[in-house]
């Protein structure tokens, strides 16, 4: 079945410093791959997504490259900010679309110290 | 407006009882879903449900069960509460059934604590 593994938290980092979560993901075919947030008390956010190889997601100046060869989607943000303090979670779906709902990891703490 | 919404956000209720959690999404989308975050952030899909017709089922004991009155709506109903039913539950709805690449947009989540 697919699997998405992430990077384990708490990741704390420092106010500007360069961020990278890593994401490696087991699925058959061509799924599509997400980025979402969770900001504490909220529900999920989509953060950004990619739905076919070399494809680059960005938003809120995160990014991430679907890399089929690594099977891998890393999120990287250049300077993050406190605000950007959440639960960051990669997930998958399946080439079948969004009836299969998603396959997510488990989720990676970020803390953002000023 | 909230495009999904869940109630209520917090419930505390004792072991062996039976309770409901709703859900609402003003989108206009074809397909619902229940996910369970438990207290380590793990996700996991319960169901979804596609123009009144469940799709998915995955391990979940039959004392879950989701009810959906119309395309707008997927309630969540549990008997006979257990304390391992502690969690998030989280509704979620997505425009297509298929050929869609899968973005979900997520309620609030309901805490459900059993003691």
């Amino acid at each position: 079945g697919n699997s998405v593994t992430q990077m384990e938290g708490p990741v704390t980092l420092s106010e500007e410093a360069f961020l990278t979560i890593n994401c490696t993901y087991t699925a058959t075919g061509y799924p599509s791959l997400f980025w979402y947030v969770q900001y504490p008390g909220e529900g999920l956010q989509l953060l950004l997504k990619a739905t076919k190889a070399d494809d680059k997601g960005s938003n809120k100046g995160f990014e991430a490259t679907y890399r089929k060869e690594t099977t891998s989607f890393h999120l990287e943000k250049g300077s993050v900010q406190v605000s950007d303090s959440a639960v960051y979670f990669c997930a998958l779906s399946d080439e079948g679309g969004g009836a299969d709902g998603l396959t997510f990891g488990k989720g990676t703490h970020l803390i953002i110290q000023p | 407006d909230t495009a999904v919404s869940q109630t209520p956000k917090y419930l505390v209720t004792q072991m062996g009882n039976d309770k409901s959690i709703k859900c609402e999404q003003n989108l206009g989308h074809d397909t619902m879903y229940w996910y369970k975050q438990d207290s380590k952030k793990f996700l996991k899909i319960m169901f979804s449900y596609n123009n009144k017709e469940l799709i998915i089922n995955e391990t979940v004991p039959n004392r879950f069960s989701p009810k959906s009155p119309d395309k707008a709506h997927l309630n969540l109903h549990i008997n006979s509460l257990e304390l391992g039913d502690s969690a998030v539950y989280f509704c979620a709805s997505s425009p297509l059934d298929r050929g869609f690449v899968g973005e979900l947009f997520f309620g609030e989540g309901s805490r459900l604590t059993v003691l």
